[in-house]
């Protein structure tokens, strides 16, 4: 069974911290890792993604990767109030367009 | 980024009738289109990858003649919940790839249709 684990949270942090966001996944043969906000009643809308070991930046958001823990994780720099949402790991095999998606973190940034 | 389009946003339907929902990528083709399912506060869950020109592929313990997927073109596929039942109540995402398929490949969603079956 392929998974993709997530804290469901919520996870509060004040205005203007950092939130982490981490997420962890079972298949080793795993190439590409997505972040997606969703807001409540909405559909899920893209982030970030990340396929090599590493940081990628993108604005204030982050993501970080190390295949070698099998764990992906995104961190959002001063955080606002408008951030608060939940956030949704997806992992996509190689070769294939199939996404796994985790359970999501719910965020609260608080005011 | 690409658009995809679902179409109902919102539907009531009452309990024994058959719902049609639409999505359709506006400015790319999609030769395979994803239909999630995401109950409260839970995750999407993959009901069944639609292939343009052959046979929807079904999730473990989806049935395929409650939840028939058509996907005529390659900018549209519609998933019909035949049969409603209130447990169908769900909101339902579809999703298509826009790539290769190699690690450039990017899921796009629909809005996603909230369905209330009474």
């Amino acid at each position: 069974q392929k998974e993709v684990e997530q804290n469901s949270g919520p996870l509060s942090v004040p205005e203007g911290a950092i939130a982490s966001l981490n997420c962890t996944y079972s298949d080793r043969g795993s190439q590409s890792f997505f972040w997606y906000r969703q807001y409540s009643g909405k559909s899920p809308e893209l982030i970030m993604f990340i396929y090599s070991n590493g940081d990628k930046e993108d604005g204030r958001f982050t993501a970080q990767l190390n295949k070698a823990s099998q764990y992906v994780s995104l961190l959002i720099r001063d955080s606002q109030p408008s951030d608060s949402a939940t956030y949704l790991c997806a992992v996509r095999s190689g070769g294939t367009y199939k996404y796994i998606f985790g359970t999501g973190t719910r965020l609260k940034v608080l005011a | 980024g690409a658009v995809v389009s679902q179409h109902p946003s919102r539907v009531i339907c009452k309990s024994g009738t058959s719902v049609k929902i639409e999505c359709r990528s506006l400015d790319f083709q999609a030769t395979t289109m994803f239909w999630y399912r995401q109950f409260p506060k839970q995750s999407l869950m993959l009901m069944a990858t639609s292939n343009e020109g052959s046979k929807a592929t079904y999730e473990q313990g989806v049935e395929k003649d409650k939840f028939l997927i058509n996907h005529a073109s390659l900018t549209l596929s519609t998933l019909t919940v035949t049969s409603a039942h209130p447990e169908d109540s769900s909101f339902y995402i579809c999703s298509a790839p826009k790539g290769s398929g190699g690690g450039n490949t990017e899921a796009f969603f629909g809005q996603g249709t909230r369905l209330t079956v009474v």
